[in-house]
């Protein structure tokens, strides 16, 4: 069964550094996507990034960027230049392409606070 | 409509009352998902449609709940003989289609409703 792990429940950065939120996933689906979610204390749930198991190429997306570590299973969010705004719950997410299509699986999430 | 539109967005109800909750998702997105957010947890996967069917029903956690989609259109989300457990934020997401190998089509979430259950 598809599983996601955030084992960081919280984490502080100061604004304009670089920080790095941690999620590893458990499939046996050898294709799959993951993704991350920005959820602000508004409610919302932001899509962030996408990355694809058969992708050659870490995914970006301006400030965000993934570390997608295959091998160890692990996909972690890199967020450069901390802004306040980035203050929010992220939640990472995994949908299995050949089994579990129908739906995502969430982590637990992280709660990511920028202080000035 | 322009986004997932959830209604209401707040709902206070008393224990044993039933509840639905409205799920109205982007115009020609085929597929439908709910969500539950318990206060500081993850999402909770519930139920999934594709057109008007619901090939995944899996993550309904009691008998007690129950959903609809008419016209490959709005959903419905129903809760019966509510309990204080069910309190949370109840979030709709809509994609476009989910085939099997489909990668990134864009879940498009809702603001949720928050259900209070006293």
């Amino acid at each position: 069964a598809q599983k996601i792990t955030q084992t960081q429940p919280g984490m502080f950065v100061q604004e304009k550094e670089a920080v790095t939120l941690d999620c590893t996933y458990d499939t046996s689906d050898p294709s799959y996507g993951l993704f991350w979610y920005k959820q602000p204390s508004s409610g919302e749930m932001i899509f962030l990034i996408y990355q694809g198991s058969y992708d050659q190429q870490n995914a970006t997306e301006g400030r965000y960027s993934l570390n997608f570590q295959k091998a160890r299973k692990s996909a972690n969010l890199v967020i450069s230049a901390s802004q306040l705004g980035d203050s929010a719950m992220y939640f990472c997410a995994m949908r299995e392409l050949n089994t579990g299509f129908q739906k995502l699986v969430f982590g637990t999430g992280t709660r990511l606070l920028v202080s000035p | 409509g322009a986004g997932v539109s959830q209604s209401p967005s707040n709902k206070v109800t008393e224990k044993g009352k039933d509840v639905e909750l409205r799920c109205d998702p982007i115009s020609g997105h085929t597929a439908l998902y709910w969500y539950r957010q318990s206060l500081g947890q993850g999402l909770e996967f519930l139920i999934y449609f594709q057109g008007n069917s619901a090939p995944d029903k899996s993550g309904l956690p009691s008998d007690r709940f129950s959903a609809e989609r008419t016209g490959g259109s709005v959903s419905t989300l129903t809760i019966q003989r509510t309990q204080q457990e069910d309190s949370a934020v109840y979030l709709c997401a809509s994609t476009l289609q989910a085939l099997p190998g489909d990668h990134n089509y864009g879940y498009t979430f809702g603001s949720g409703t928050r259900l209070t259950v006293v």
